[in-house]
């Protein structure tokens, strides 16, 4: 049992390039979400899914897309790299809304954009 | 809407010290309250939680209360070890329209030192 995995662990990008971060469970949690993680800011919610084919938008979405067509991934896509994207990212996982249940975090991807 | 405040750190401590973080927190209804750990150059860990006014979450020596009148959740532990040096953060989830998804504090760097 893995619990969350993430994709990859480092990564530098040039300033209007792409990239896709990868997230996967093995839990069969339904919610899925992503933060980022800036110096002395705490985590921000990016994005979150519910369960396969449903996603919304958190607090800072601007600049990322991300899609669920499995319940086990959740990848986030970066289009058009830019410096204030660099940051350290987290996915986490969760059972269903109706309780105060436990988000379990994967080990996080560390961005820089130049 | 939520929001979670905890007091700035780094926290420096020698080993066997008395440690306290603070944590309030403004919600409207009755959020359930976290503390997550982040140790180095890793991802987020569950380290307690509480549900419910007067609730005491423990876990590893640690504790913390749900003070629902003074609207915290201040974080204990009689006796710090240096493996406690880690950030942790302070969150809650309100399921009055806020579904499943923590808001956290800016998290308070511990360090113990021997």
């Amino acid at each position: 049992n893995a619990g969350v995995t993430q994709t990859p662990k480092f990564r530098i990008l040039k300033i209007g390039q792409s990239m896709t971060l990868q997230c996967t469970q093995d839990m069969n949690h339904n919610y899925m979400y992503w933060y980022r993680q800036d110096p002395g800011m705490g985590l921000k919610l990016i994005y979150y899914s519910v369960g396969a084919g449903i996603t919304d938008k958190g607090e800072v979405p601007n600049g990322y897309n991300v899609s669920r067509s499995t319940t086990e991934d959740f990848p986030l896509r970066l289009e058009l790299a830019a410096p204030s994207q660099t940051s350290v990212y987290f996915c986490a996982s969760s059972w269903e809304a109706g309780g105060p249940y436990e988000q379990y975090f994967g080990p996080g991807t560390r961005l820089t954009v130049t | 809407g939520n929001s979670v405040t905890q007091m700035e750190g780094p926290v420096t401590l020698s080993e066997e010290a008395f440690l306290t973080i603070n944590c309030t927190y403004t919600a409207t209804g009755y959020p359930s309250l976290f503390w997550y750990v982040q140790y180095p150059g890793e991802g987020l860990q569950l380290l307690l939680k509480a549900t419910k006014a007067d609730d005491k979450g423990s876990n590893k020596g640690f504790e913390a209360t749900y003070r629902k009148e003074t609207t915290s959740f201040h974080l204990e532990k009689g006796s710090v070890q240096v493996s406690d040096s880690a950030v942790y953060f302070c969150a809650l989830i309100n399921l009055t329209g806020g579904g499943n998804k923590l808001t956290f504090g800016t998290g308070t760097q511990l360090k113990v030192e021997l």
